[in-house]
């Protein structure tokens, strides 16, 4: 009965490789979004997605793409990975609303090497 | 620029000594004001949301209020089971939200 769920929950791999991490949520909700948080326990927002659709897309390298294949779901895939890019990735989902409290996963802690 | 700061970065308390943490934002058009708790290798779990000023929120030993500045965590009494990193996060618009940096917690019996 997971709310978010996230995978894989670890991820090494080398500088230059494309991985992907996949993001589901049971809640029901219309809004998803993918977080990167880094060493200093920062949590910065990359994409978010209402309904399927791309409705905030931050800073981003291009290499990083998000893929939203039902409102239910949102990937992260990252292209030609780079040392910087190891963090910890967290997907969370909210309601529209004025309710607006962010269930989060787990996280994926993604180590480049 | 819109910046959430949380203070101290980290704060040691015995178990029963009660304390505050501060959230400050220079967010402009503030929807809502969010606290978190995050566990060691674990997603942050929703506590609170304030919407205005003079709002305060309580749920067992803790306490959020709302200023047009800044946010408090009060924690009163507090149990080793407190121990954890507590964050803070202003959503700005329709889906946009900063957080701080977060404050971690340590309550030592």
């Amino acid at each position: 009965d997971t709310a978010v769920s996230q995978t894989p929950k670890y991820l090494v791999t080398q500088m230059g490789n494309d991985k992907s991490i996949k993001c589901e949520q049971n809640l029901g909700h219309d809004t998803m979004y993918w977080y990167k948080q880094d060493s200093k326990k920062f949590l910065k927002i990359m994409f978010s997605y209402n309904n399927k659709e791309l409705i905030i897309n931050e800073t981003v390298p291009n290499r990083f793409s998000p893929k939203s294949p039902d409102k239910a779901h949102l990937n992260l895939h990252i292209n030609s990975l780079e040392l910087g890019d190891s963090a910890v990735y967290f997907c969370a989902s909210s309601q529209v609303g004025e309710l607006n409290e962010q269930f989060f996963g787990p996280g994926t802690r993604l180590t480049v090497l | 620029e819109d910046q959430v700061t949380q203070s101290p970065e980290a704060l040691r308390l015995q178990e029963g000594e009660s304390s505050s943490l501060n959230c400050s934002y220079t967010v402009s058009g503030l929807r809502g004001l969010f606290w978190y708790r995050q566990d060691p290798g674990k997603g942050p779990e929703f506590l609170f949301t304030l919407y205005s000023a003079g709002e305060e929120k309580e749920k067992e030993r803790l306490k959020a209020t709302l200023t047009k500045k800044e946010s408090f965590l009060h924690i009163t009494a507090p149990k080793p089971e407190d121990s954890a990193t507590y964050l803070c996060a202003v959503q700005h618009n329709f889906n946009k939200f900063y957080f701080g940096s977060g404050t971690k917690l340590n309550v030592k019996p």
